[in-house]
Order: C-alpha cells, then sequence, then structure tokens
C-alpha cells in the first residue's frame, strides 16, 4: 500500500517547456488535489478534484492545467514553464467530506531556469 | 493580510524544554482546525486536530481560541525527533475539505 506516490521527484525545465506531474492513490480515495509549497508562503491549492470527473480551481490556478483521468490519478500539467512556477509541487488525497485529513505525496522538486 | 498567519521562526529549543506556538486566522468563518508537521524536505503529515475545548495528545496540546482567532500548539519535553515544521491548517465552513494553510513555524530541538 503505497499511499499517494507523485513523479517524477526532481525536474529541471527551460522556460516556454511543458511537462506532466503524475500523481496516483491506491487508498480509493475520492477527493485529489495540487499544491504548490513556496518558502514562507505555506501550501497553495493549485486545483482539486471532488471526484472523479470534476476538477475545479483553486488559489493559484494561472499556468496549469489538470486532469482526473480516472479515480487513481490526477496529473498536473505545465503547458509553458515560467520561472515563477520554480517550487515544490504536493498531490494529495482525502476521502470523505467528513474527513480532513489528507494525506500528501512526496512531491516533485521543479525547477524552472 | 494572509488568511493563515505564522512566526516563521526558527524557534530553537534545548531537549527538555517546554515550547508553543501560536496561529492566527483572519476568516471568523473558519470551522475547523489543525495542525500538520512537516520534516525537511518531505510531505505534510496530519499531527492533530485542534477541538474548541482544547485537546491533549501526549506531549502535544492544541487550543482553539475563537474570540481572538488564533490556535495554539504547546509541546512539553521536547525532543530531537520533534524538530520540524509546524503548519496551522483552517477550513472555512462552507469550503469542504479546502484546506488553508499558514507558512508554518520551524522548531529546531537541539541537545
Amino acid at each position: 500500500n503505497a499511499g499517494v506516490t507523485q513523479t517524477p521527484k526532481f525536474q529541471v525545465l527551460k522556460t516556454g517547456q511543458s511537462m506532466t506531474l503524475q500523481c496516483a492513490q491506491d487508498m480509493n480515495h475520492n477527493s485529489m488535489y495540487w499544491y504548490r509549497q513556496d518558502p514562507g508562503m505555506g501550501l497553495r491549492l493549485i486545483y482539486y478534484s471532488a471526484s472523479e470527473g470534476t476538477t475545479d480551481k483553486g488559489e493559484v490556478p494561472n499556468g496549469y492545467n489538470v486532469s482526473r483521468l480516472n479515480k487513481r490519478e490526477f496529473s498536473l500539467r505545465l503547458e509553458s514553464a515560467a520561472p515563477s512556477q520554480t517550487s515544490v509541487y504536493f498531490c494529495a488525497a482525502t476521502g470523505t467530506v467528513l474527513s480532513y485529513e489528507q494525506y500528501f505525496g512526496p512531491g516533485t522538486r521543479l525547477t524552472v531556469t | 493580510r494572509k488568511e493563515v498567519e505564522q512566526d516563521p521562526g526558527p524557534f530553537n529549543v534545548p531537549e527538555g524544554a517546554t515550547v508553543a506556538f501560536n496561529c492566527t486566522y483572519s476568516n471568523s468563518a473558519s470551522q475547523s482546525f489543525f495542525w500538520y508537521r512537516q520534516d525537511c524536505r518531505k510531505e505534510p503529515k496530519l499531527l492533530m486536530s485542534v477541538y474548541s475545548s482544547g485537546n491533549e495528545d501526549g506531549r502535544f496540546t492544541a487550543q482553539l481560541n475563537r474570540a481572538s482567532q488564533y490556535i495554539s500548539l504547546l509541546i512539553r519535553d521536547s525532543k530531537l525527533s520533534d524538530s520540524a515544521t509546524y503548519l496551522c491548517v483552517v477550513i472555512l465552513g462552507n469550503a469542504g475539505n479546502m484546506l488553508t494553510f499558514g507558512g508554518g513555524t520551524r522548531l529546531m530541538v537541539k541537545p
């Protein structure tokens, strides 16, 4: 039981390149989330998916797109990377509306040069 | 003003000390409160929920003050393994399970 997994763990992109961050969970949870974490800023919600087939914007969605491929997988895409997107990206999952414990993946450290 | 504010620290304390962190939140409609722990270069993990009546889990005590809109975390008898960043987390009443995170308070426990 791996919980929440993310790939890749590290990535360096040049400005303008695109990439997709992958996230998968094996806990059968309904809701999944993408956050970014910058020094002193806390975690900020980029997008979330309350259930399979739905996605919604969070606090900082600009420059990102998401796909909830199925119940297990929730991917985050950067179409044209910018240096301001240098950050640590965390995927999280939670089971029910009454459960506030979010289980996080190990994170992806992205640098855009 | 940030919705959830914390002193970033670091708080440097000796083993065995008692240390307390506060966190303030700006939205009076906030309903649920939590402390998460994040080790260096790792993902956040739930430490404890914060209830109106206050709650204790071993050496950790969490308190909520709705009138002043702050929550606190008290750690007694600090251990080296308590060294981490502690994240204050708030959920608005109508936000389902959408969490708003503070920037975190870094604790370093020294021998």
